[in-house]
């Protein structure tokens, strides 16, 4: 069965510090992979997301991610965090094979930024 | 571009009142899901509907059912709200894997 894990549940990082977040999934094949971003109060917004290609994805807000397919893994890194990337991040994992689209969500990273 | 429209976007139920949470896309998306988000568990599938005409369980089913009344709407129903049922509600559409779920903004649910 596919699932996603995100081993931090809470981040703290300086404003202008680089950033990673960390997302191991577990799926037979290479599944479609996302990253989410929930501000507080607000729906969920597409980052970046990943199938095949270059595994280093780049995204909106100036985010990117790397797949590793040797460690399963999905990480997402900015270079230099702002204030207002103070949010929570959900990594998400899809088959491409299945006909019903379903998403499987990690259970969130909550980053908070100190100035 | 209105996206994903969920109504309303707050309510308090006293248990065992019913109440059907609105969802609608304009998008012409084939999928829509219901989630639910509660703190440290992420999002939980409740149902979801493939296509149009289709609907099938999620992980989180028991006290709750949905139609997908055409393309567009697809409706939770809480039958006995109960307060195990207090979370924020998410609905989400996409046109297929590849392109990932767009959002509606959510309903938060009391039960009391």
């Amino acid at each position: 069965a596919q699932s996603v894990t995100q081993p931090d549940i809470h981040i703290t990082v300086s404003e202008g510090a680089s950033l990673e977040l960390r997302c191991n999934y577990s799926y037979g094949a290479t599944p479609y992979l996302f990253w989410y971003v929930q501000s507080p109060g607000q729906g969920l917004q597409l980052l970046l997301k990943y199938f095949s290609g270059d595994t280093l994805v780049q995204g909106i807000k100036g985010f990117e991610a790397e797949f590793k397919r040797s460690q399963s893994s999905f990480n997402l890194r900015k270079p230099s965090v702002h204030w207002s990337d103070a949010a929570e991040y959900f990594c998400a994992v899809g088959s491409p094979s299945g006909a019903t689209n379903k998403l499987i969500f990690g259970t969130g990273t909550l980053l908070a930024v100190q100035p | 571009n209105a996206g994903v429209t969920q109504t309303p976007k707050f309510q308090v139920l006293k248990t065992g009142q019913s109440m059907t949470l609105q969802c609608a896309q304009d998008m012409n998306h084939n999928s829509m899901y219901w989630y639910r988000q509660d703190p440290g568990m992420g999002l939980r599938l409740i149902y979801y509907s493939a296509s149009e005409g289709t609907t099938d369980k999620g992980e989180v089913p028991n006290g709750y059912n949905v139609s997908r009344l055409n393309k567009r709407e697809f409706s939770l129903r809480l039958e006995s709200a109960a307060p195990s049922q207090t979370s924020v509600y998410f609905c989400a559409s996409t046109p297929g894997g590849y392109y990932g779920y767009t959002f509606g903004s959510g309903t938060r649910l009391t039960v009391v």
